[in-house]
C-alpha cells in the first residue's frame, strides 16, 4: 500500500522569505515522489520528481525538494518566495516495487505568499 | 504543441441527467486517468486506462462510466446514479513511470 500526507492545509510566508511545504509518505518498497502545483481553475503542473540518485532534487521555478529516506519525507522548498508562488501544492507517491503505476496524491497544501 | 484538452471548461446540468466530459490528448501516451477534486480532499481517482479498449475502476468509480476506443480519447460520463456529481474533474495522461500531464479541468455543476 502507498500513502502520502501533507500535514499542513495552509502555509503562510512573507515574500522574500524561504518556504517549506511538508510531505511524508509510506510505501512498501522504493518510492517515486512528485510535486505538482495548481493555480485556480487550472490543472496540476509538474514541478519536480525523485526517482533515484541525489537526495536534493531541483525543479521548475526555483523549487527544490529533499528526499529523506529515514524520515520518509520529501519536503518542497524555495529559498526566496514570490507572491506569484501562491497556489495549491500537491505531493504524490508511487511505490516502484508495489506493482502499481498509479500515484497517490496528498490532500494539497495552500501556499500563501504575502507581499 | 502537445497536451491534454478537456472540454467544456464549465458544464451545468439538471439532476437526473447524464453528462459526458471530453478528454483528448496528442502526447501519444498509453495511460489516461480521470480524477475528481473536491475542496480539502485532494485528488481522487475515478477510472484509469493503460491501453485502448481496457480500463479499470479507481477509488470512486460508482456513478461514473468511461470508454477508451481510441488512444487519444478517454471520455467520462457522469450518470444520474452519482449522488454528488458537482465537482472539478481532471483528466491526465502519462507514460508509465513518468509524471502525469493534466488537462485544465471541467467544472461540473448539477442542480
Amino acid at each position: 500500500a502507498q500513502s502520502v500526507a501533507q500535514p499542513e492545509d495552509q502555509v503562510n510566508v512573507a515574500e522574500g522569505n524561504p518556504l517549506t511545504v511538508k510531505c511524508t509518505y509510506s510505501v512498501s518498497g522504493n518510492p517515486y515522489l512528485f510535486w505538482y502545483v495548481q493555480y485556480p481553475n487550472r490543472g496540476l503542473q509538474f514541478l519536480l520528481k525523485y526517482i533515484t540518485g541525489d537526495n536534493l532534487v531541483k525543479g521548475s521555478y526555483g523549487f527544490e525538494a529533499e528526499f529523506n529516506k529515514s524520515q520518509t519525507s520529501f519536503h518542497l522548498k524555495k529559498p526566496s518566495a514570490l507572491v506569484s508562488d501562491s497556489a495549491l501544492y500537491f505531493c504524490a507517491v508511487r511505490d516502484i516495487t508495489g506493482g502499481s503505476y498509479i500515484p497517490t496524491f496528498g490532500r494539497g497544501t495552500s501556499l500563501i505568499v504575502h507581499p | 504543441d502537445g497536451g491534454i484538452t478537456q472540454s467544456p471548461k464549465y458544464l451545468f446540468r439538471k439532476e437526473g441527467q447524464n453528462v459526458t466530459l471530453s478528454c483528448e490528448q496528442n502526447l501519444n501516451h498509453d495511460a489516461m486517468y480521470w480524477y475528481r477534486q473536491d475542496p480539502g480532499q485532494g485528488l481522487r481517482l475515478i477510472y484509469y486506462s493503460q491501453i485502448v479498449n481496457d480500463f479499470q475502476k479507481g477509488d470512486i468509480a460508482e456513478g461514473y462510466s468511461v470508454s477508451r476506443e481510441k488512444k487519444e480519447s478517454f471520455p467520462l460520463t457522469v450518470t444520474s446514479a452519482q449522488k454528488n456529481p458537482t465537482a472539478f474533474y481532471l483528466c491526465a495522461s502519462s507514460v508509465e513511470g513518468l509524471p502525469l500531464h493534466f488537462g485544465n479541468g471541467t467544472r461540473l455543476t448539477v442542480t
